[in-house]
């Protein structure tokens, strides 16, 4: 069982925004502003979407923006394109390990 | 270009050993946080170890007492020395740098590691 809770999965239309959501603790995502987003396309690594709760890497498209309430993060993908079709994982620090923590993923599927 | 490539997966029988590299180039390994992470067929990614800049190292209880992550500063290069292998560690294996606390930037594509007899 994962650390963090993430839907298994989500889907849209292109041009269409979706979020995702990832549920945690306050000793995780509640508790610091350090939650992250990766894209995983079949068969490839993770690629780091955003970082400390709403930063995007260099090169990483502002169709992608990160936000928090509470103990729950969410991603949001706006104007849906096929390339987005991916699993997502969020990741966080915690206070409860030496090490970060991952959700279970989520797939998105653009319709 | 700042770039991790892993390499020293394979077919393993259960209790054997496996030693994975990941050289790096464009950055000082040493300089950074860096992470092994793992991702079981069909299943979502687990952090299994990492070793901050200053030298210490951390691990996942479910490998803990039998890996050993470690780097060599003259060759830019991190490892994890897998010991008494099981089946539930048969995963794609995967190095990143952190970019900051539990944000993994830059990421190899990983090597397979398949342990069955």
């Amino acid at each position: 069982q994962s650390a963090l809770t993430q839907p298994a999965s989500v889907s849209g239309s292109p041009g269409q925004s979706i979020t995702i959501s990832c549920t945690g603790t306050s000793s995780d995502v509640g508790g610091y502003n350090y939650v992250s987003w990766y894209q995983q396309h079949p068969g490839k690594a993770p690629k780091l979407m955003i970082y400390e709760v709403s930063n995007r890497p260099s090169g990483v498209s502002n169709r992608f923006s990160g936000s928090k309430s509470g103990n729950t993060a969410s991603l949001t993908i706006s104007g849906l394109q096929a390339e987005d079709e991916a699993d997502y994982y969020c990741s966080s620090y915690t206070s409860s390990s030496t090490l970060g923590v991952f959700g279970g993923g989520t797939k998105l599927t653009v319709l | 270009e700042v770039q991790l490539v892993e390499s020293g997966g394979g077919l393993i029988q259960p209790g054997g050993s496996l030693r994975l590299s990941c050289a790096a180039s464009g950055f000082t390994v040493s300089s950074n946080y860096m992470s092994w992470v793992r991702q079981a067929p069909g299943k979502g990614l687990e952090w299994v170890s990492v070793i901050y800049s200053g030298g210490s190292t951390y691990y996942a209880d479910s490998v803990k007492g039998r890996f050993t992550i470690s780097r060599d500063n003259s060759k830019n290069t991190l490892y994890l020395q897998m010991n008494s292998l099981r089946a539930e560690d048969t995963a794609v294996y995967y190095c990143a740098r952190e970019l900051s606390s539990s944000s993994l930037d830059v990421w190899g594509k990983g090597t397979t590691v398949t342990v069955s007899s």
